[in-house]
């Protein structure tokens, strides 16, 4: 198994708080990810890097930051949670974009009340 | 910009018989294809993949798909299922013109019954 893992695991908030979720990797790859997954959805990209301190965003990148201050680590900030992004949240690494698949992390439950 | 859909949101079928999970994707230049599957309470884990060549891939655990251009599909088969095949499973399409921007399908939740 890629080595992804993502913390914490499981948290709950309240509706204007900020919260940061952590994406770490050992596989020393270039190309890190954070999705959101909702039922009937799919996952749906927010933010993207291609690099340290090299980030894009999504297709639902409003109310979230990303920064990539190591080639490990990607973090993601809800500024102000609110519940409409109650959602478990993927990280995803990858050597390079097109041919090469990407590596899911476990996930991170995320509730905001 | 690449769109997938999945056909089917659902899909039951009995222990050891065939199974089709079928995928469609529209894009105007040349395409990645992948099928993930997630099991409960799991993230994603690549079961195949169609870069280029041969339009039949074969996968993980049995699971094989065959590309077809014309009708821009990308079915995901298996002949005989397994009780511990009941996950979700997603399409995604991956465009050699927009790196690092993968788009996945809805997903479909195969369910074995014994």
């Amino acid at each position: 198994d890629a080595g992804i893992t993502q913390s914490p695991r499981h948290k709950v908030t309240e509706t204007g708080t900020p919260v940061t979720l952590r994406c770490h990797q050992t596989e020393n790859h270039r190309y890190m990810y954070w999705y959101r997954q909702d039922p009937g959805h799919g996952l749906r990209l927010i933010h993207y890097s291609y690099g340290v301190k090299d980030t894009d965003k999504g297709e639902v990148s409003d109310g979230y930051s990303v920064s990539r201050s190591k080639t490990e680590d990607f973090l993601l900030t809800l500024e102000s949670a609110t519940s409409s992004q109650t959602s478990v949240y993927f990280c995803a690494i990858s050597e390079s974009p097109g041919a090469y698949e990407q590596y899911f992390g476990p996930g991170t439950r995320l509730t905001v009340t | 910009a690449q769109s997938v859909t999945q056909l089917d949101s659902q899909v039951p079928v009995f222990e050891e018989a065939p199974v089709e999970l079928r995928c469609n994707y529209s894009s105007s230049v040349s395409v990645y294809l992948f099928w993930y599957v997630q099991y409960p309470n799991q993230g994603l884990q690549l079961l195949l993949k169609y870069l280029s060549g041969s339009t039949l891939v074969k996968g993980i655990n049995g699971f094989e798909a065959e590309f077809n251009k014309s009708q821009t599909s990308f079915h995901l088969r298996k002949p005989s299922v397994h009780i511990s095949d009941t996950a979700e499973y997603f399409c995604a399409v991956e465009v050699s013109t927009n790196a690092g921007k993968s788009t996945f399908g809805d997903g479909t939740t195969l369910t074995v019954k014994p």
